[in-house]
């Protein structure tokens, strides 16, 4: 069975600081992919990132990076410098062949100035 | 290039009626996608369909219908709605990598959801 979780159901922050959201998932597959989205208070879903298991090289993208570990079975996302428009509900997810996409509850961060 | 859309944005129904949520999407994708989200439970599938012609059951199908009407459309129903049903429905799209049995998925653009509420 796969699973992803998102143990932070909230996080708050002040403008500038960093910030690392947590996603644990769970396959007995070896080839799989790997999901950020964004959820904005607006509603619409924005992707941000997409992982290959078999690429363990961190990204990085402006503010933005992202920290795969097979071994711990973690994909984390952290925001540098954290300004109000990253407040929105991030979500992690996973898929693994032949299925559709699983989603972690989501994280919401909210970041006050 | 529109991407995904839904209709309607909006909808309110009373108890036992019925309606079909629309979708569609113009990027030639072979895979769509019914979610419904809901405080504090995230997203869930409800129904997909891995190509045009076949469709599967999510996490979450009791209550509903989908139909692929074609590559470009995929039509959610509710036979006869219940409270429980009050939601934020997404419509999803993606391209498929491989074949249907073993494929994996690109990443999901969403349409930009429909808020039903079930009196």
């Amino acid at each position: 069975a796969q699973k992803v979780t998102q143990a932070q159901t909230e996080i708050s922050v002040v403008e500038k600081e960093d910030v690392t959201l947590d996603c644990v998932y769970e396959t007995r597959d070896t080839t799989y992919y790997l999901f950020w989205y964004k959820q904005p208070p607006s509603g619409e879903l924005v992707f941000l990132i997409r992982r290959n298991s078999f690429d363990e090289q961190n990204e990085i993208s402006g503010r933005y990076s992202w920290n795969f570990q097979k071994s711990t079975s973690s994909f984390n996302f952290t925001i540098t410098a954290s300004q109000v428009v990253d407040s929105a509900v991030y979500f992690c997810a996973l898929n693994q062949a032949g299925t559709a996409l699983i989603f972690g509850k989501g994280t919401t961060l909210s970041v006050s100035s | 290039n529109a991407g995904v859309t839904q209709t309607p944005k909006f909808q309110v129904l009373k108890t036992g009626q019925s309606m079909t949520l629309q979708c569609a999407q113009d990027m030639n994708h072979n895979s769509m996608y019914w979610y419904r989200q809901d405080p504090g439970m995230g997203l869930r599938l409800i129904y997909y369909s891995a190509s045009e012609g076949t469709t599967d059951k999510g996490e979450v199908p009791n209550g509903y219908n989908v139909s692929r009407l074609n590559k470009r459309e995929f039509s959610l129903r509710l036979e006869s709605a219940a409270p429980s049903q009050t939601s934020v429905y997404f419509c999803a799209s993606s391209e498929a990598v491989g074949t249907s049995g073993s494929a994996l998925y690109n990443e999901q653009f969403f349409g930009p959801g429909t808020r039903l509420t079930v009196l």
